[in-house]
């Protein structure tokens, strides 16, 4: 089955650097990368997602990037500030059977003023 | 708005007991979803129903059970609470249109401590 590997598990940023998490994946099957981000004592909630027709994908100040070829696909975020914080789990998905939903790990993003 | 809730935020039990993790979500969502939240270990699907009375398993389904008798509700059932079941315990939903991969809206989460 699928396998999701997510990289850094935390991450520390000066406020207004940019911040980039990675994700691999395992079955070159999937073809939806969603991205959830779970701020501190509240539910995961959908920030972007990308399917694979698409290279890269921008909404303000984050963005998804994917890499068929090599399994991968990362959240970049620039201009940090500290609303920022929180955990961020990537996931894939294939659009045949239940298309459920594999996540990674997650990793702890922490903005400092 | 999808409104996604859970019987309790925060549960004690004792080992051996029987506890019911109740989930309602008001979008009459066809999919349903149970999963753990352990740190390092990110979420890891439980059960899931895709219809009404329809389950099936997903990464971690040993030690649990659900029930779906109605659209709008699904539980997770431990039979016999043990202390590995520490955890945070996270319902969500999705629309479930075939074919299309859509957001999963989830809950608040259920913490629960076996003792």
């Amino acid at each position: 089955g699928e396998n999701v590997e997510q990289h850094p598990s935390t991450l520390s940023v000066q406020e207004g650097d940019s911040a980039v998490i990675k994700c691999t994946y395992s079955d070159s099957a999937s073809n939806y990368f969603p991205w959830y981000k779970q701020e501190l004592g509240k539910r995961p909630q959908l920030i972007i997602d990308i399917r694979s027709n698409v290279g890269e994908k921008k909404d303000q100040r984050i963005a998804v990037t994917l890499n068929k070829t090599a399994k991968h696909f990362s959240l970049h975020i620039t201009e940090t500030q500290p609303e920022d914080s929180a955990v961020y789990f990537c996931a894939a998905s294939k659009d045949t059977g239940f298309q459920k939903l594999v996540f990674g790990t997650g990793t702890r993003l922490l903005v400092s003023p | 708005d999808v409104k996604v809730t859970q019987s309790s935020r925060y549960l004690v039990k004792r080992t051996g007991e029987k506890v019911f993790l109740e989930c309602v979500q008001d979008m009459d969502h066809e999919n349903m979803f149970w999963y753990r939240q352990d740190p390092g270990l990110g979420l890891r699907l439980i059960y899931f129903s895709y219809d009404v009375k329809m389950k099936e398993k997903g990464d971690i389904p040993e030690g649990y059970s659900v029930s779906r008798e109605k659209k709008e509700r699904f539980s997770l059932i431990l039979e016999s609470a043990s202390t590995n079941q520490t955890s945070m315990y996270l319902c969500a939903s999705r629309q479930g249109l075939a074919g299309h991969q859509e957001t999963q809206y989830f809950g608040p989460g259920t913490r629960l401590l076996v003792l």
